[in-house]
């Protein structure tokens, strides 16, 4: 089955600087790759996401890069603020018999003020 | 705009007993799933329900029941509680099984003592 890692576990960075998380998958078929945030106390709200046929996609201060020969997507976050700390998830999505997500374990990011 | 709702929020049972965790959601959408989420272990899936009238297991169905009441509501039944299903819970929905995004309730939190 698919098998997603995801680093760092914890990042913590100044106020106006970039962020990096950089995800892995195991399954060259899955094709939908989406990320979420998730603040204290609530569920995972998608904040981006891209399909295996586009390489970078961007919305703002974020964008997400995907290497399909590579296996291997990131989240990059820039000109940070204090409201971007969160907990951030990636996940793969491997089309099929059913959509088979699977999440990674998520990465803690802090943006000191 | 409620989008998904989960409720309890939050639970506290004791080993043995059995409860219902509700999920409803207002976006006429066709697929529901309900996850779990344990410290370093993301989110995984428990069961799933591609439309109304369907429902198939995930990753980790066991101890666990669900009911597609209707094409809002999605329910999950533990029979018999026990500790290691104490967790935080997430119901999500999406427009269609492939390739959609999901959108998440706030989840409920689950103690088994």
């Amino acid at each position: 089955g698919e098998n997603v890692e995801q680093h760092p576990s914890t990042l913590s960075v100044q106020e106006g600087d970039s962020a990096v998380i950089k995800c892995t998958y195991s399954d060259s078929a899955s094709n939908y790759f989406p990320w979420y945030k998730q603040e204290l106390g609530k569920g995972p709200q998608l904040i981006i996401d891209i399909r295996s046929n586009v390489g970078e996609k961007k919305d703002q201060r974020i964008a997400v890069t995907l290497n399909k020969t590579a296996k291997h997507f990131s989240l990059h976050i820039t000109e940070t603020q204090p409201e971007d700390s969160a907990v951030y998830f990636c996940a793969a999505l491997l089309s099929g018999g059913y959509q088979k997500v699977t999440f990674g374990t998520g990465t803690k990011l802090q943006v000191i003020p | 705009n409620a989008g998904v709702t989960q409720t309890p929020k939050f639970q506290v049972l004791k080993t043995g007993q059995s409860m219902t965790l509700q999920c409803a959601q207002d976006m006429n959408h066709n697929s529901m799933y309900w996850y779990r989420q344990d410290p370093g272990m993301g989110l995984r899936l428990i069961y799933y329900s591609a439309s109304e009238g369907t429902t198939d297991k995930g990753e980790v169905p066991n101890g666990y029941n669900v009911s597609r009441l209707n094409k809002r509501e999605f329910s999950l039944r533990l029979e018999s509680a026990a500790p290691s299903q104490t967790s935080v819970y997430f119901c999500a929905s999406s427009e269609g099984l492939l390739n959609q995004p999901q959108h998440f309730g706030d989840g409920t939190r689950l103690s088994i003592l």
